[in-house]
């Protein structure tokens, strides 16, 4: 069975400054999917980024990037500029591709504190 | 702006009622799938259905609670009778059941659940 490791229950950064949240997993599959999710307050889940594991080239979604290296099975996300509005627990996932691969399996979430 | 819809959105209820959480998925989502968050466990599956059919309960406490999904557009979650450890917040996450890098699953805003 798949595991999800997040190593940091909690993080800070200031206003403006860049937060990389880490993230571990273990898998026998040469082949699936990863992702961050994030949770604010309201507790809503929202998907933040995705990274399929057949890309090298880490995946981007604004001031959201990931660096993500297969061998070593790490997945982090580094946030850039970081803002008020990031302040969240934050999720990672991974997911299977195969058939019935769809359900996620989450690591234990770092919650991130934003300072002014 | 399509979204899943989960209600009630906040239930209390003593213990050995009956409790029943729906979800609404997203039109054209065949996949449902429930999730449980608590501080002990974190996010775990319990159950998750394609084209209505069950794919795998086996998350789900077999004696107290059941999953169905009576047509396309509603999922059920029942607990009968609720005891005080089923206390926590309850999501529906829909997605088609594509193995493709666009296979996302959405979460609804969950259900939270006290069981006094």
């Amino acid at each position: 069975a798949q595991t999800v490791t997040q190593s940091q229950p909690e993080m800070s950064v200031q206003e403006a400054e860049t937060v990389t949240l880490s993230c571990t997993y273990d898998t026998s599959e040469s082949d699936y999917y990863l992702f961050w999710y994030k949770q604010p307050p309201s507790r809503q889940m929202i998907l933040v980024i995705r990274q399929e594991a057949y890309k090298q080239q880490n995946a981007t979604e604004n001031r959201f990037s990931v660096n993500f290296q297969k061998a070593a099975k790490s997945f982090s996300l580094k946030i850039s500029d970081s803002q008020l509005g990031d302040a969240a627990m934050y999720f990672c996932a991974y997911r299977s591709r195969g058939e019935y691969g769809n359900k996620l399996v989450f690591g234990a979430g770092t919650i991130l504190r934003v300072k002014s | 702006d399509a979204r899943v819809t989960q209600t009630p959105r906040h239930k209390v209820t003593e213990m050995g009622q009956e409790v029943t959480m729906r979800c609404q998925p997203i039109l054209g989502h065949n996949t449902v799938f429930w999730y449980r968050q608590t501080m002990m466990q974190g996010l775990e599956l319990l159950a998750y259905f394609r084209n209505r059919a069950p794919l795998d309960d086996s998350g789900m406490p077999k004696d107290r609670f059941s999953a169905e999904m009576p047509d396309a557009t509603l999922a059920t979650l029942k607990i009968q009778p609720s005891e005080p450890r089923d206390s926590a917040v309850y999501f529906c996450a829909s997605g088609t059941s594509g193995t493709g890098p666009l296979e996302t699953q959405y979460f609804g805003p969950g259900t939270r659940l006290l069981v006094l």
